[in-house]
């Protein structure tokens, strides 16, 4: 069946454009996680969505990130007044029960601000 | 709070070597979970394994094994005859489950380049 979905693979936004990225999980999975992996390093936890509820949004770095999941599947990443410093490769992952069970991620979308 | 040090940024063997990935946790939690990912270069992170805090057993599966130490708190990976194919970045995670947390606490990642 089909992976973790992420789009755009890549985005380039000017320093203050706002950008959405979409993450589309495996079919039936209830768990939905964000995580923001700068040049060289360890993902990092953003934010964890079980079905629609966001549950867990203490790694979103500042009030300009912003996520949702509105219907429990399809998940989309806002960050308003890009900074540079926002760079980074954006990874979503999924798993099926209420996040225990080992994430299936997708291939991420690298955001470059000029 | 949680973290997770693997202190080799980079290992560099010939194909058929043996390596071992260092892997240590600090957690106040007493039940957790430590996972192993692999990130080849496509950049999709690859689950490897996850173990239970109490369950100190070490695993084999295949060529890699696991060496679960809750003494020293380590979880070690080893690739037995390596590969070409093993190139990647390898990232060890823990996972607290006392706090409820869903969150993973990634290390900084260890790339592995084994060459012909």
């Amino acid at each position: 069946g089909a992976g973790v979905s992420q789009s755009p693979r890549y985005k380039v936004a000017k320093r203050g454009q706002d950008v959405a990225l979409r993450c589309d999980p495996i079919s039936g999975h209830v768990s939905l996680f964000w995580y923001q992996q700068a040049l060289g390093q360890g993902p990092e936890f953003l934010t964890y969505f079980q079905n629609e509820a966001q549950l867990d949004k203490s790694g979103l770095p500042s009030d300009r990130f912003f996520a949702e999941r509105p219907e429990g599947s399809v998940s989309t990443l806002k960050i308003q007044r890009t900074q540079q410093e926002d760079s980074a490769v954006y990874l979503c992952a999924s798993s099926l029960d209420e996040g225990r069970a080992p994430l299936h991620f997708g291939n991420g979308t690298r955001l470059t601000v000029t | 709070a949680q973290k997770v040090t693997q202190a080799q940024t980079e290992i560099s063997v010939v194909e058929k070597e043996d390596v071992t990935l260092d892997c240590v946790y600090e957690t106040r939690d007493t039940t957790y979970y430590l996972f192993w990912y692999k990130q080849p270069p496509s950049g999709e992170l690859v689950f490897l394994i996850r173990r239970n805090s109490f369950d100190e057993q070490n695993e084999i599966s295949g060529r890699y094994s696991w060496n679960f130490q809750k003494s020293t708190s380590s979880f070690n990976f080893t690739i037995t005859a390596s590969q070409v194919v093993d190139s990647a970045v390898y990232f060890c995670a823990l996972s607290e489950k006392d706090t409820g947390r869903r969150a993973l606490t990634f290390g900084s990642g260890t790339r592995l380049q084994v060459q012909p």
